[in-house]
């Protein structure tokens, strides 16, 4: 049973537009929530964190939203560019240093 | 400053066989966890070493171990292989301390593939 879902396999965005990546997690006990980018061929690679006594957190063009009422994170880029084209992973932290992640969505950016 | 070091790259194995895959990890970090990442799938846990003990698993059979060598490099060892063991198997490597886990560092993985 899919703990974190990310329901949206692939999404497609143009160029200096806003990229919003959404998940959903079914715990309201989960306390730490992490994005992480996979370009082919490359590990995941850590993004940005957000801890559930938060809701919001930003890092330059990226930030994260959490809505512990709705149980739901998103990610927002802005301005995309076309780095920024590459899977993106929500995660959870469980136990000691062990994380869960959703299945991923596939973002296009479009020049 | 090297990161995490996976080998080899790719591998392929005949169903029933046993593999081993290597990882370095980063320098100065002391933890190695290993997951399996289907196509199509997130990255699942498979295991975590901290002074060559393991010290969390997650939902895998035992044809699944692994090692860790005192200088913190790490093995992960899978048995009576599979069709469903293909996958990238990623290794990541972390401080034992670090809480946030955004210390987290992840090789570019293993690609099994079983025949």
């Amino acid at each position: 049973d899919q703990q974190v879902k990310q329901n949206s396999p692939s999404l497609s965005v143009q160029e200096g537009r806003i990229s919003i990546l959404n998940c959903d997690y079914t715990n309201s006990m989960f306390d730490y929530f992490l994005w992480y980018k996979k370009y082919p061929a490359e590990g995941p690679t850590f993004l940005i964190s957000i801890s559930s006594i938060k809701d919001k957190n930003e890092d330059g063009r990226f930030t994260v939203f959490l809505n512990k009422s709705a149980k739901h994170l998103s990610l927002h880029i802005v301005p995309s560019q076309p780095g920024d084209s590459a899977v993106y992973f929500c995660a959870y932290r469980e136990g000691a240093q062990k994380l869960v992640f959703g299945q991923g969505t596939r973002l296009t950016i479009n020049p | 400053d090297a990161g995490v070091t996976q080998s080899p790259t790719h591998l392929i194995k005949t169903r029933g066989q046993q593999v081993t895959l290597r990882c370095s990890p980063k320098s100065g970090h002391d933890t190695v966890s290993w997951y399996q990442q289907a196509l199509g799938q997130g990255p699942q846990f498979i295991f975590q070493y901290y002074e060559e003990e393991e010290r969390q698993r997650g939902n895998f059979p035992d044809r699944f171990s692994g090692h860790q060598f005192p200088n913190y490099s790490s093995e992960l060892n899978v048995n009576a292989l599979l069709l469903g063991d293909s996958a990238l198997y990623l290794c990541a490597s972390s401080w034992a301390d670090r809480g946030r886990l955004d210390g987290y560092t992840f090789g570019s993985g293993t690609r099994l593939t079983v025949v």
